[in-house]
Parts: structure tokens; sequence; C-alpha cells
């Protein structure tokens, strides 16, 4: 299973670009890079999900270079409703899905 | 109504007492989970069933016990509960197959606390 790296907490602006990173140094050939964002007293919700190069959606892009060892989230403009905890994963499947302590973001006014 | 259904939203009980905690969803999904979360980390896996005959320990399976009644529903126990099993706990199910691969859906959650 890819152990994951990210921050752990990162501030931002209303407005702003926010970009998180994660390091995923040993993912597998299989694994597809996940991202899920959690709100506070909520369960985690899918945002988004890539194997390389870059995928966009209505909520954000994933970017993955060609090596897959890191892979950024990009939030295009947050606002203040953006505050929440970001998870990355490296995972084939519902069951292999780690959850580490993710990135906690927060949107300031 | 939500997908994934979890009662009850929250409950306090005391230590030695059983507690269940229920899981119903309408996805129709196969795979169902359950999930813990402590203050300020991330989630942990306490089992895991892949079809109602199919049930397996996830990374912290002791001191809970699951029932798979039916592929709508999930139930987790704790025979005995004790204070460091207060958490926030999740059910979430997901599909076998398909894209995005190993989606998962998460419940509201159930708050637990141990007295």
């Amino acid at each position: 299973l890819a152990k994951t790296t990210q921050p752990i907490s990162m501030d931002s602006y209303e407005g702003q670009e926010v970009n998180i990173t994660c390091s995923h140094n040993n993912i597998a050939t299989n694994d597809y890079i996940t991202w899920y964002q959690q709100f506070p007293s909520q369960g985690p919700r899918f945002i988004i999900q890539g194997y390389k190069t870059k995928v966009t959606n209505e909520v954000a892009s994933l970017f993955i270079p060609a090596d897959r060892k890191s892979s950024t989230l990009s939030l295009p403009r947050v606002s203040l409703s953006d505050t929440a905890v970001y998870y990355c994963l490296g995972n084939t499947g519902g069951f292999k899905t780690i959850f580490g302590a993710g990135t906690r973001l927060f949107v300031k006014a | 109504d939500a997908d994934v259904t979890q009662t009850p939203r929250n409950r306090i009980t005391k230590t030695g007492k059983r507690i269940m905690l229920e899981c119903s969803q309408t996805k129709g999904h196969d795979r169902m989970y359950w999930y813990r979360q402590d203050p300020g980390l991330g989630l942990r896996l306490i089992y895991y069933s892949f079809d109602v005959k199919d049930i397996n320990k996830g990374e912290i399976s002791d001191g809970y016990s699951v029932s798979r009644q039916a592929q709508a529903k999930f139930s987790l126990s704790l025979e005995s509960a004790i204070p460091n099993q207060t958490a926030l706990y999740f059910c979430a199910t997901s599909e076998g197959t398909g894209s995005p691969r190993g989606e998962l859906f998460f419940g509201e959650g159930s708050r637990l606390t141990v007295l």
C-alpha cells in the first residue's frame, strides 16, 4: 500500500489558489491517487482521482508527474467553505484505502 | 434522504455496556466498511465486508464485532465498551468495480462516548 506524506496544515485567503502536494514514493503500478475532503463531523467526500498527468473536474485539478512519486491537488479561488481536511491516498480499492492525518486547510476572509 | 444512514448519530454509554451501531445503504453496493476516527487523526479501518458472506478484519478490530444482515445493512457492535473506544464512527460503502476506482461513500457518522 502506498504510504503518503502531506503537510499537516495550510492557511490561505479567500480567492487564492491553493496547492496541496502529497508525496507517495512507493506507489505501486496499479495504484491510483485519490483525494478526499472532510468537513468537521462529516464523513470524507471524494474529490478527484487520477493515475498520471492532469485531471480536472468542477471542484479541483490533480497534477501527477510522470514518475508518479508525488501529486498536487489544486483548488482554484478558495472560499471560506473550502476550510476542511484534505486526504491524499494511494489505493487500488475501497478496503485498501488508508487515511492518514490529512492536511488541514484553513481559509481566511 | 442520505444514501448511507447511520444510527444512532450520538450515543453516550457507560463502561461495560454493549453497544450496536447500525448502518444501512440504498446505493446497492456490495462492499461496506466501518471506520473509526479519533480527534485530529485520520480514519482507521475496523472491519469490512465484500458481501453478506464475506467479513474481514481491518487494522483495529480488537474489541469490535460486526454483522452483515443483508446487502444493505452492516452493524458494528462493542460487546463491552471501554472509554478508549470513545470516537467518531463512520460507515462507508463502495462498488467492487467501476470508476473512480474504489470510491468510498460515507455516512454522517456516529459519535460514541464511553464514560
